[in-house]
């Protein structure tokens, strides 16, 4: 069955530094997504992305962070100078089809950042 | 923003019983989807239940949706140790984003 695959599954960074996560969508899914999950709290909406631009973005995507599909089969989070508040669980996932329409969104099996 | 709100926080219950969860949110959706999640690991997709059903059935889950009250609940029969996982419903409106409750955590004892 195919499946959103992310790497790595664990990053630890300093603090300042830039960090790119990497996540390969199901193929033909259209639709990516990014969250993030805190230690201990909820699942928090990221950003959005659908033909080559971002669709959707949360008050948590400022400025430092940007998504980008650089290929045909990746999609990445960068964050570019890491805070301690950065360390979270981020869970990439992807879908066939999206607004306005019953769709199941897939989500990979996540990266711990952990910012030092 | 809309954001599904589960209750209860966490859950104990024996093996064999039934389990129920519930979820509140805030604004007129689209669907609601319930998603499970293993302690460390990914989100795993459970069931989807559009704005227009009020129930739905897969296995041994069932899903209603009350959109007056905008609530949904999750109900789990049967309980096995392997349901053991924190489960949350998520929400989507018009946009590509969905919002997720902060989960209730099940715990089926042996």
């Amino acid at each position: 069955e195919p499946e959103v695959t992310q790497t790595p599954s664990h990053q630890v960074t300093q603090m300042g530094q830039e960090v790119i996560l990497r996540c390969v969508p199901i193929s033909n899914h259209l639709y990516f997504y990014w969250y993030r999950q805190i230690l201990g709290q909820k699942v928090e909406f990221l950003v959005s992305f659908y033909n080559n631009e971002i669709s959707e973005k949360s008050e948590i995507f400022d400025d430092q962070f940007s998504v980008e599909r650089p290929d045909g089969s990746n999609f990445t989070l960068k964050i570019r100078s890491t805070k301690l508040e950065d360390s979270a669980m981020y869970f990439c996932a992807s879908s066939e089809i999206g607004t306005g329409a019953a769709y199941e969104q897939y989500f990979g099996p996540g990266t711990r950042l952990t910012v030092t | 923003s809309q954001q599904g709100e589960e209750d209860p926080q966490a859950l104990s219950i024996q093996e064999g019983e039934n389990a129920t969860m519930n979820c509140s949110y805030k604004t007129s959706i689209n669907n609601l989807q319930w998603y499970r999640q293993n302690s460390g690991r990914g989100l795993v997709h459970l069931i989807l239940i559009r704005s227009n059903e009020r129930e739905k059935h897969s296995g041994r889950l069932r899903v209603t949706l009350d959109t007056s009250k905008k609530s949904s609940s999750l109900l789990i029969t049967a309980s096995r140790a392997a349901d053991t996982a924190s489960y949350f419903c998520a929400t989507d409106a018009d946009n590509n984003d969905m919002r997720f409750g902060a989960g209730t955590r099940l715990t089926v004892k042996p």
